[in-house]
C-alpha cells in the first residue's frame, strides 16, 4: 500500500514550457486535491475532484488545468509555465475525514 | 470556513508536554477542528480532529473549550522528531476543502 505518490519529485522548466504532474493513490479514495506551497506559507488549494470524471476550482486555479479520468489518478497540467508557478506542489486524497498527502513535487520555472 | 489564529512559533523541551493553542472564535456549530503537521519539506500529516468533545489518539490529545472558540493540541511527551509546523484548521466535515494558515512552528529542544 503506497498511499499517495507523486511524479516527478523535481523539475526545472523554462518559461512557456508545459508539463503534467501525476498524482496516484491506491486507497480507493473519492476525493483528490492539488495544493501549492510557497516558502514560509501554508498550502493553497489549486483544484480538487470529488470523484472520477469531476473537477472543481480551488483558491488559486489560474494557470493550471486538471483531469480525473481514472479514480486513482489526478493530473495537474501547466500549459505555459511562468516563474510565479515556482513552488512545491502537493497532492492529497481523502474519503471522509483526513486527507493523505503525497511527498510533493518541487517545480522551478526559470 | 472559520478563520483560525495560532502563535507563529513555540519552543518545548524534549520529554515535556507541548501545548499548542488555536483560536477559532467564529467557528460554526457544524465545523470540526482539525490538526495537521508538516515536518520539513514533507507533505502534511493528519494528527487529530474533534467537534466538541475532547479527543485522544496515539499521537496527541485535543482539548476544545466548552464554547468551542478555542482549542489546544497536546503532544504529551515531545521528541525532537515532533519539530514541525502545526496547522489548526476548522471546516465542515465532507466540505473537503482544507484552508491552511501559516501555522505554528514548534521547535523541540534537547
Amino acid at each position: 500500500n503506497a498511499g499517495v505518490t507523486q511524479t516527478p519529485k523535481f523539475r526545472v522548466l523554462k518559461t512557456g514550457q508545459s508539463m503534467t504532474l501525476l498524482c496516484a493513490q491506491d486507497m480507493n479514495h473519492e476525493y483528490m486535491y492539488w495544493y501549492r506551497q510557497d516558502p514560509g506559507m501554508g498550502l493553497r488549494l489549486i483544484h480538487y475532484s470529488v470523484g472520477e470524471g469531476t473537477t472543481a476550482k480551488g483558491e488559486v486555479p489560474d494557470g493550471y488545468n486538471v483531469s480525473r479520468l481514472k479514480k486513482q489518478n489526478f493530473l495537474l497540467g501547466l500549459e505555459s509555465a511562468a516563474p510565479s508557478q515556482t513552488s512545491v506542489y502537493f497532492c492529497a486524497s481523502s474519503q471522509s475525514n483526513e486527507q493523505y498527502f503525497g511527498p510533493g513535487t518541487r517545480l522551478t520555472v526559470t | 470556513d472559520a478563520k483560525t489564529t495560532q502563535p507563529p512559533s513555540m519552543d518545548c523541551a524534549e520529554g515535556r508536554a507541548a501545548n499548542l493553542p488555536c483560536n477559532h472564535s467564529t467557528i460554526s456549530g457544524n465545523e470540526y477542528v482539525y490538526w495537521y503537521r508538516q515536518i520539513h519539506s514533507q507533505g502534511p500529516q493528519y494528527i487529530i480532529h474533534g467537534l466538541k468533545n475532547n479527543e485522544t489518539n496515539e499521537m496527541a490529545s485535543l482539548i476544545i473549550t466548552e464554547d468551542r472558540k478555542s482549542s489546544t493540541l497536546i503532544l504529551p511527551h515531545a521528541t525532537l522528531r515532533d519539530t514541525a509546523v502545526y496547522y489548526c484548521i476548522v471546516y465542515m466535515e465532507y466540505g473537503n476543502k482544507l484552508v491552511f494558515g501559516a501555522g505554528t512552528i514548534l521547535r523541540v529542544k534537547s
